[in-house]
């Protein structure tokens, strides 16, 4: 079964809208999460590392005002894209497991499409 | 930084074997992951290596090679279901994972 839950699904809006996306560690308890981004036909590009009860670590040329991320508790971490414009379509996954070295690997949500109007 | 690559696609018939190659250089290397993405989906976990050889998960095998900065990723017997994109990862010494731009299995009957 899923080990880490994402939603929604789906979402589409208007431009200027704020959209908030959560990822769940089921079963774990996860003090890092991981936040991706994947435009069509491209691999996975790592935004920012959300650490629980700390500041996430965003990735170079990821505006942190933009993408507003908290990880409150062991299990829940949001991304939130906020003021969204078209340009921030995309296919936005989360995951979690697998920082603490060994073969442990990251475990993926199911991600989140963005469509903004 | 990291600097990952794979071939884009590759194509094969049902019940044939395909090696999906990959070649890294890494600032910091923690293991090599490589995941399983259908169109519209998030990835899926098939296999680790941190140390040099081979591991085998049924119909499918990794290996590692790291002085050579070199994986492959072996399916075998394959199925029409096997179709999908392969993403080969390296994680660093963050823990972080940087991925390569996949490549496109395409299973012809």
């Amino acid at each position: 079964g899923a080990v880490v839950s994402q939603h929604p699904s789906w979402v589409i809006c208007k431009s200027g809208t704020s959209v908030k996306i959560e990822c769940r560690s089921l079963d774990f308890q996860a003090t890092t999460m991981f936040w991706y981004r994947q435009f069509p036909k491209q691999s996975l590009m790592l935004m920012a590392t959300s650490n629980e009860g700390s500041k996430a670590t965003y990735e170079q040329g990821v505006e942190k005002d933009k993408f507003l991320i908290n990880h409150a508790s062991l299990t829940l971490s949001t991304l939130t894209v906020t003021s969204a414009h078209p340009e921030d379509s995309s296919f936005y996954i989360c995951s979690a497991g697998g920082s603490r070295g060994g073969n442990q690997p990251q475990h993926f949500g199911d991600g989140t499409r963005l469509s903004i109007l | 930084g990291q600097n990952i690559d794979q071939p884009t696609e590759m194509t094969a018939t049902e019940g044939a074997i395909v090696q999906i190659n990959c070649t890294y250089q890494t600032s910091g290397f923690n293991g090599l992951f490589w995941y399983q993405q259908h169109a519209g989906e998030a990835p899926t976990f098939l296999s680790y290596n941190v140390l040099d050889g081979l591991e085998e998960k049924g119909r499918f095998s990794s290996f590692l090679s790291r002085s050579k900065g070199y994986s492959y990723l072996l399916l075998k017997e394959l199925q029409m279901k096997d179709s999908a994109s392969y993403l080969c990862a390296v994680r660093d010494s963050d823990y972080k994972l940087s991925f390569g731009a996949g490549t496109t299995v395409t299973v012809r009957a």
